[in-house]
């Protein structure tokens, strides 16, 4: 298995681009998500998926789409890139909605920078 | 609502040194813990975790004990390494739902 992989591994845009983060995962998990991580303050959720056709917005919404076509895939679209979405996002899976103990699996991270 | 609350860092030790990186937590019900570890331009992997009150994770020499009585996880080592560099993530997750919340990270680094 490949685990979660990303794609592309860096970005740069400038600002007003847009772009689409890939994710994939094999392992057929229902739960996906997408985080951003910024010094000083940890990952924040931006939007996650318990199953394919179903999205929900998590604590960073803004600026972001995503959708759920397939289990595999879970890509994240930039609509119009701000300097402010300048971060390393990672992409993140699970088999179901929180099982105790149940952890996530993470992908390797795209960094992008916008100019 | 839950939140996680890390040791502020970064934090350097020299080889051989104790380790501990302080981690509490608020959570409505009755979360599972965990450490994540995040080496130098990598994604997360998980280090340990555990699921309910005393129970004790422990992976690669590290350990941490889930005390409910004071809401607290800390991360421990009793002889880190250099390999150990990275940067450190307490997170909970509550039974039933799917989402993690992280705490902001520690960033260790292990001088020879």
């Amino acid at each position: 298995n490949a685990g979660v992989t990303q794609t592309p591994k860096f970005q740069v845009l400038k600002t007003g681009q847009s772009m689409t983060l890939q994710c994939a995962q094999d392992m057929n998990h229902e739960y996906m998500s997408w985080y951003r991580q910024d010094p000083g303050m940890g990952l924040r959720l931006i939007h996650y998926s318990v199953g394919a056709g179903i999205t929900d917005q998590g604590e960073v919404p803004n600026g972001y789409n995503v959708s759920r076509s397939t289990t595999e895939d879970f890509p994240l679209r930039l609509l119009s890139a701000a300097p402010s979405q300048t971060s390393v996002y990672f992409c993140a899976s699970s088999p179901s909605q929180g099982a105790r103990g149940e952890t996530q699996y993470f992908g390797p991270g795209t960094r992008l920078l916008v100019l | 609502g839950n939140s996680v609350t890390q040791m502020e860092g970064p934090v350097t030790l020299s080889e051989e040194a104790f380790l501990t990186i302080n981690c509490t937590y608020t959570a409505t019900g009755y979360p599972s813990l965990f450490w994540y570890v995040q080496y130098p331009g990598e994604g997360l992997q998980l280090l340990l975790k555990a699921t309910k009150a005393d129970d004790k994770g422990s992976n690669k020499g590290f350990e941490a004990t889930y005390r409910k009585e004071t809401t607290s996880f800390h991360l421990e080592k009793g002889s880190v390494q250099v390999s150990d560099s990275a940067v450190y993530f307490c997170a909970l997750r509550n039974f039933g739902n799917e989402k993690l919340t992280f705490g902001t990270g520690t960033r260790l680094t292990i001088i020879p």
